[in-house]
């Protein structure tokens, strides 16, 4: 398709287990935006790669959270030792020359760590 | 710092009805973006609107429309005839426009429910 993918839509882990979460962005979108999206509240910016750099990682919470675009396009967001309060949807967001357009959000990664 | 809030958290409103949805920033740049977002029940963010700071017009698509107010700091969102597929939660959001990073920071949202 044409939209930002991401993929597993849905992601059940075990406290302590390691997951990933895939982003593919828009085709040609130089920017890619990983956000969290806590039951109630708004996204909260996590990190922004602008091509295969993290130009801004200021809102990774703590060390467990890592996040890589080792080519510029597919990023993955890694996660260590989860944590029940890590339970979350995570966006992703794609766009070209920012903030001259939009960005364009994915559908999510609903993360359940039980 | 940025800051958004949106102080409505929830409205239910009955179709054809007018709807305004509140916003109020706080930031130290002169130069910014302000936006609005929408997201349905499917969990995408869909992008509806955004607006610089040095552009103060009132803006309307069709049956939305856009009050920026940079002298109190608002920008507010008015649904006109409120239609059921409107219902969604929506999302105030702003932007730095300068010194690196693009990220936005979004208020809580407000969740619009429009029966018929």
């Amino acid at each position: 398709g044409a939209g930002v993918s991401q993929t597993p839509s849905n992601k059940v882990t075990e406290k302590g287990k390691y997951v990933e979460l895939r982003c593919d962005p828009i085709s040609g979108h130089t920017a890619l935006y990983w956000y969290r999206q806590s039951l109630g509240q708004g996204p909260e910016f996590l990190i922004y790669f602008q091509g295969t750099g993290a130009a801004d990682d200021s809102g990774l919470p703590n060390d467990r959270f890592f996040a890589v675009r080792p080519e510029g396009s597919v990023s993955t967001l890694k996660i260590q030792r989860t944590e029940r309060g890590d339970s979350a949807v995570y966006l992703c967001a794609s766009s070209l020359l920012w903030p001259n357009t939009e960005a364009f959000f994915g559908q999510g990664t609903r993360l359940t760590v039980v | 710092a940025q800051k958004v809030t949106q102080a409505q958290t929830e409205i239910s409103v009955v179709e054809k009805e007018d709807v305004t949805l509140d916003c109020v920033y706080e930031t130290r740049d002169t130069t910014y973006y302000l936006f609005w977002y929408k997201q349905p029940p499917s969990g995408e963010l869909v992008f509806l609107i955004r607006r610089n700071s040095f552009d103060e017009q009132n803006e309307i698509s069709g049956r939305y429309s856009w009050n920026f107010q940079k002298s109190t700091s608002s920008f507010n969102f008015t649904i006109t005839a409120s239609q059921v597929v409107d219902s969604a939660v929506y999302f105030c959001a702003l932007s730095a426009a300068l010194g690196g990073s693009e990220k936005l920071v979004f208020g809580k949202g407000m969740k619009l429910t429009v029966n018929p």
